[in-house]
């Protein structure tokens, strides 16, 4: 058990389209997710806390505007990234807080996005 | 605010030897302690954790890390390392009181070499 769904695995799209990325957790409920971003060689950096049926908690130094959130579900939470720029090229993570812990988080296999 | 430090980049080991990778960390209070996992291209793997009880903690893969509270380090460790053992590893902690973020350390490549 505990699968978390990310998808698409890899994306690649022109400057200046939106791209959504999905996230999903599988056969478990989960009331709040996490959104990371990964530079190459680099640890992952917390863009938002996605909890369902509220709005996100962005991290300082994020766009909400840019990085849009929805939790629509306890099992779905959505990150559109808008208006890609070839700066927003990275590998953007979701993860999963298991309902009825505070310690039980799982992460997607993650997307490469590519903005050309 | 709580931290995390990987001091090891890399760490080379030959298979059928003994790995380490290191871990510090600094929070107020007592600490959730995690390992994950990447593979290239991939999500992060749980690996194992520490929430409370024995320091000792198993996780997955043969993998196991030492709570030492007086060094706060969470040191991960495997008796035999393995060739597909290679991969980026991340140390994570967060406080244990109230719901709290993870921080990661910067991670470590580990490459076994056959």
């Amino acid at each position: 058990g505990a699968v978390v769904s990310q998808h698409p695995s890899r994306v690649i799209c022109k400057s200046g389209t939106s791209v959504k990325i999905e996230c999903r957790s599988l056969d478990f409920q989960a009331t709040t997710m996490f959104w990371y971003r990964q530079f190459p060689k680099q640890s992952l950096m917390l863009m938002a806390t996605s909890n369902e049926g509220s709005k996100a908690t962005y991290e300082q130094g994020v766009e909400k505007d840019k990085f849009l959130i929805n939790h629509a579900s306890l099992t779905l939470s959505t990150l559109t990234v808008t208006s890609a720029h070839p700066e927003d090229s990275s590998f953007y993570i979701c993860s999963c807080l298991r309902d009825g812990t505070n310690t039980e988080a799982f992460f997607g296999q993650g997307t490469r996005l590519t903005v050309v | 605010a709580q931290s995390v430090a990987q001091p090891e980049d890399q760490v080379n080991v030959a298979e059928g030897n003994p790995l380490t990778v290191k871990c510090t960390y600094s929070v107020s209070g007592n600490p959730y302690l995690f390992w994950y996992v990447q593979y290239p291209n991939r999500g992060l793997q749980f690996l194992l954790k520490y929430i409370t009880g024995d320091n000792l903690v198993k996780g997955s893969y043969g993998f196991e890390a030492e709570f030492n509270k007086s060094q706060t380090s969470f040191h991960l460790k495997k008796p035999s390392a393995l060739v597909s053992d290679s991969a980026l590893y991340f140390c994570a902690v967060r406080p244990n009181t109230g719901f709290q973020k993870l921080v990661f350390g910067t991670g470590t490549r580990l490459l076994v070499s056959p």
